[in-house]
């Protein structure tokens, strides 16, 4: 069965400090996909990035970065220089593709960004 | 282009009742999945809707059903309500069921159901 972990429930930090949010999956799946949603508080799950098992480049958005390592099983998400923006629940997500039955997401329990100004 | 949508945005219900929840697929996108999101926890597959058909399932009772329409909207019907089944509803389209590059979830707004 595959499983997704964020360790951290909460994290609080001081506007422009740098931010990193992890996360660690069970599959056993070889091919699968990750991703990252943004939840703010009006609830809509709002979709950041989607990486494929097979792609272990790091990616880079604006104030975004991501670092998957398949050595480890994490697929880590790092803000730079915060803003009270970016305050909302992150989740990560794991796909295990079902050609035949579907692709499901299993997410993990949410870490709570708080930027405070 | 628009974007996911569902209705009610709130409901309150009491316990036995039923209740049918709605969602209208982002443009192009031909499947629809719904989550169930507890307070404080992270959404939970209930089930996936392909060609209006069920296309995958999680761990979810009988009492959960839904429907695909040819235009590729959804309902999510609930029977026998129970206070458990109090949290926030979210439907999810995608281009396609699964693998490749085409099957990210995009998300409505969601629907908060209250069963008293």
């Amino acid at each position: 069965a595959q499983k997704v972990t964020q360790a951290q429930t909460e994290i609080s930090v001081v506007e422009k400090e740098d931010v990193t949010l992890d996360c660690v999956y069970e599959t056993r799946d070889t091919t699968y996909y990750l991703f990252w949603y943004k939840q703010p508080p009006s609830g809509e799950l709002v979709f950041l990035i989607r990486r494929n098992s097979f792609d272990e480049q790091n990616e880079i958005s604006g104030r975004y970065s991501w670092n998957f390592q398949k050595s480890t099983s994490s697929f880590n998400f790092t803000i730079t220089a915060s803003q009270v923006v970016d305050s909302a629940v992150y989740f990560c997500a794991l796909s295990e593709a079902y050609e035949t039955s579907g692709s499901r997401l299993t997410f993990g329990e949410g870490t709570q960004l708080t930027v405070n100004p | 282009e628009t974007g996911v949508t569902q209705s009610p945005t709130h409901l309150i219900k009491t316990r036995g009742q039923q209740v049918t929840l709605r969602c209208s697929s982002q443009s192009g996108h031909n499947t629809v999945s719904w989550y169930q999101q507890a307070l404080g926890q992270g959404p939970q597959f209930i089930f996936q809707y392909y060609r209006e058909e069920e296309n995958g399932r999680g761990n979810f009772p009988p009492r959960f059903s839904g429907l695909q329409f040819p235009n590729y909207s959804s309902e999510l019907n609930v029977n026998a309500l129970e206070l458990d089944d109090s949290a926030l509803y979210l439907c999810a389209s995608s281009l396609e069921p699964g693998g490749g590059a085409t099957d990210t979830q995009y998300f409505g707004p969601g629907t908060r159901l209250t069963v008293l």
